[in-house]
């Protein structure tokens, strides 16, 4: 089965600051690969999904992730962070079934 | 649109006792999905539902036992509830998977 790595459990970054988070992944098979962000005391959200094409896949709130089949990454990455991206992302993998497999996390602190 | 709900938010259980965990979603996707989420290790799949009428295990289904009573609702049930059992647990449902999944807000689960 497939499955995902988060390289960092917690960043912390100044406000305006860049950042990236590390995921990596494990497939024998195509997959897909998502993004979710999660608030506190909510639910998952899709950020951003790479399904084909273009490697390079964009959020409408700044957030780009780029796959790297070679690498095997699917990194998360932002120039410039606000207060409000403070939350926690979660890598997700799915090999086009049912089965989409999770992140253990990167929980994202933006300080002023 | 409500999208997913789950309820109850909170609940509180005796080691042994029984209890459902009721989502119901009203975006008419085809497949539900059960996960459990805890600290550092991301969310697990408990179970599935591709269809209505069919149910799969997922990663960690010892315990639980689910329900898809019709297109819309995807139950799922402890029938003798453990500590281990304590955990926030996700509904999830799809479209199909290339979509991603819509998530509920979650229902906080602690077993004493």
């Amino acid at each position: 089965a497939q499955s995902v790595t988060q390289l960092d459990s917690q960043v912390p970054v100044f406000e305006e600051a860049p950042v990236e988070l590390r995921c990596n992944y494990s497939s024998s098979v195509s997959v897909y690969l998502f993004w979710y962000v999660q608030y506190p005391n909510q639910g998952l959200q899709l950020l951003l999904k790479y399904l084909s094409g273009s490697t390079l896949v964009e959020s409408i709130n700044g957030f780009e992730a780029e796959f790297n089949k070679s690498q095997t990454s699917f990194h998360l990455r932002k120039p410039s962070v606000h207060i409000s991206d403070t939350a926690e992302y979660f890598c997700a993998v799915s090999a086009h079934n049912n089965d989409m497999r999770f992140g253990a996390g990167t929980r994202l602190t933006v300080k002023p | 649109n409500a999208g997913v709900t789950q309820t109850p938010k909170f609940q509180v259980l005796k080691t042994g006792q029984s209890m459902t965990l009721q989502c119901a979603q009203d975006m008419n996707h085809n497949s539900m999905y059960w996960y459990r989420q805890d600290p550092g290790m991301g969310l697990r799949l408990i179970y599935y539902s591709a269809s209505e009428g069919t149910t799969d295990k997922g990663e960690v289904p010892n315990g639980y036992n689910v329900s898809r009573l019709n297109k819309r609702e995807f139950s799922l049930r402890l029938e003798s509830a453990a500590p281990s059992q304590t955990s926030v647990y996700f509904c999830a449902s799809s479209r199909d998977t290339s979509y991603g999944y819509t998530f509920g807000s979650g229902t906080r689960l602690t077993v004493v």
